[in-house]
């Protein structure tokens, strides 16, 4: 079956500029997790949804990241005034039910911000 | 000091040999250990799982955990050139954020 897809496989932005993330979990999935992982280093916990609402964003870094998940399934990963450090590749996961040990991990979204 | 530190590598062994990778932790809490294994440009792979401390064994792979130690091994017997990849351990104490590694780097030379 289909895993867990993300768009875009790539994304160059300028300094200063607003993104949006977008990942689309396995079906029938009912939880989902963003990390981020740097050149070089493993991945870093984002934040995890279990159906609609977040239940654990520890990881965001600041305020200028924020992610939805508005129907339980697809979910967005938005990002303002990128800077050069925001620059990684962006994962996400899915699991059969909350907080299941089992990730799934998307291909990734390589963000550049130049 | 990171909670996870793993050697990065690179690895290189020739093809048939057994390789050996290790993670240790600082976090008594870290219940849950996995191993992943991750292609170059692709998302990591869940490899095998381990839930507090033990061996476990699934084909060629095999996961050791000590929780006394604070100490995570994965063997892969027989090697092949499709098992080069680098490796990621991981671990967490509910079973949802996982604290990972950096990452090895293997090579399985033909």
């Amino acid at each position: 079956g289909a895993g867990v897809s993300q768009t875009p496989s790539n994304k160059v932005t300028e300094k200063g500029k607003y993104v949006e993330l977008r990942c689309d979990p396995i079906s029938g999935h009912t939880a989902l997790y963003w990390y981020r992982q740097s050149l070089g280093q493993g991945p870093e916990f984002l934040i995890y949804f279990q159906g609609t609402g977040a239940a654990d964003d520890s990881g965001l870094p600041n305020d200028r990241f924020f992610a939805v998940r508005p129907e339980g399934s697809v979910s967005t990963l938005k990002i303002q005034r990128t800077e050069r450090g925001d620059s990684a590749v962006y994962l996400c996961a899915s699991s059969l039910q909350g907080g299941g040990h089992e990730q799934y991990f998307g291909p990734g979204t390589r963000l550049t911000v130049t | 000091q990171k909670e996870v530190e793993q050697d990065p590598g690179p690895l290189s062994v020739p093809e048939g040999a057994i390789v050996s990778l290790n993670c240790t932790y600082s976090n008594s809490a870290f219940q849950y250990f996995m191993w992943y294994r991750q292609y170059s440009r692709k998302g990591p792979e869940l490899l095998m799982y381990t839930y507090s401390s033990g061996n476990k064994e699934d084909g060629r792979f095999t996961a050791q955990v000590d929780k006394s130690s604070k100490y995570i091994s994965l063997f892969i017997r027989d090697s092949q050139p499709s098992d080069s990849a680098t490796y990621l351990c991981a671990m967490s104490e509910n079973d949802y954020k996982l604290s990972f590694g950096a990452g090895t780097t293997v090579t399985v030379r033909a």
